[in-house]
């Protein structure tokens, strides 16, 4: 599975658009791009995820990049309860898949 | 109803005890996962089984052995547990589409 890189933190206002960045520049053909978060020790929540359209739920949305070595969460209007680790993972479908979490963004939404 | 349930939620035990953690999940998935989460919050997949047969194992120690009676039903058994083995640990299952639902956790303490 390919390797993302996220940045460690972020902060964002109430209210506004939080927009968090990854990277996957070894992306495979086959490799769909997920997003997971966790809020604080509770299990991983699934948000998000894309091959290669961009796509929109209740949510979030998924910007991916026209030559898929990066990808955006946005959250439209983010709130308190946003507050979590954000997690990018890059992996092939299927019942093999390793699903590999690395470090994520810890979003801390603000007041 | 819990989609995916894992118990107990907390264990607290001694050096060189034997301790089990069970997994359920209601969702009819073919596929369930172990993960680990340590003091640093790094996930780390552990195992997956697929319809009962092991299909994922991540070079756990000898003294954990996943067991899978049916495919709803995966759990963990640790043998002779040391320090290092506390954390919470995370059962998942994986649908067709891809999205991982996670339980709530197991919070491991060894003393």
């Amino acid at each position: 599975d390919a390797k993302t890189t996220q940045p460690t933190s972020m902060d964002c206002a109430e209210g506004r658009a939080a927009n968090l960045p990854c990277n996957h520049s070894t992306i495979s053909g086959n490799e769909y791009v997920y997003w997971y978060r966790q809020i604080h020790s509770q299990g991983p929540q699934y948000i998000i995820h894309g091959l290669k359209n961009n796509e929109t739920n209740e949510m979030a949305s998924l910007i991916i990049t026209e030559d898929r070595k990066s990808s955006t969460l946005i959250l439209p209007h983010a709130t308190l309860r946003d507050t979590a680790v954000y997690y990018c993972i890059v992996t092939s479908s299927g019942t093999a898949s390793k699903l590999t979490f690395g470090t994520g963004t810890r979003l801390q939404v603000t007041l | 109803d819990t989609a995916v349930s894992q118990t107990p939620k907390y264990l607290v035990t001694q050096m060189g005890n034997d301790k089990s953690i069970k997994c359920e999940q209601n969702l009819g998935h073919d596929t369930m996962y172990w993960y680990k989460q340590d003091s640093k919050k790094f996930l780390k997949i552990m195992f997956s089984y697929n319809n009962k047969e092991l299909i994922i194992n991540e070079t756990v120690p000898n003294r954990f052995s996943p067991k899978s009676p049916d495919k709803a039903h995966l759990n963990l058994h640790i043998n002779s547990l040391e320090l290092g083995d506390s954390a919470v640990y995370f059962c998942a299952s994986l649908p067709n589409t891809g999205e991982l639902f996670f339980g709530e956790g197991s919070r491991l303490t060894v003393l």
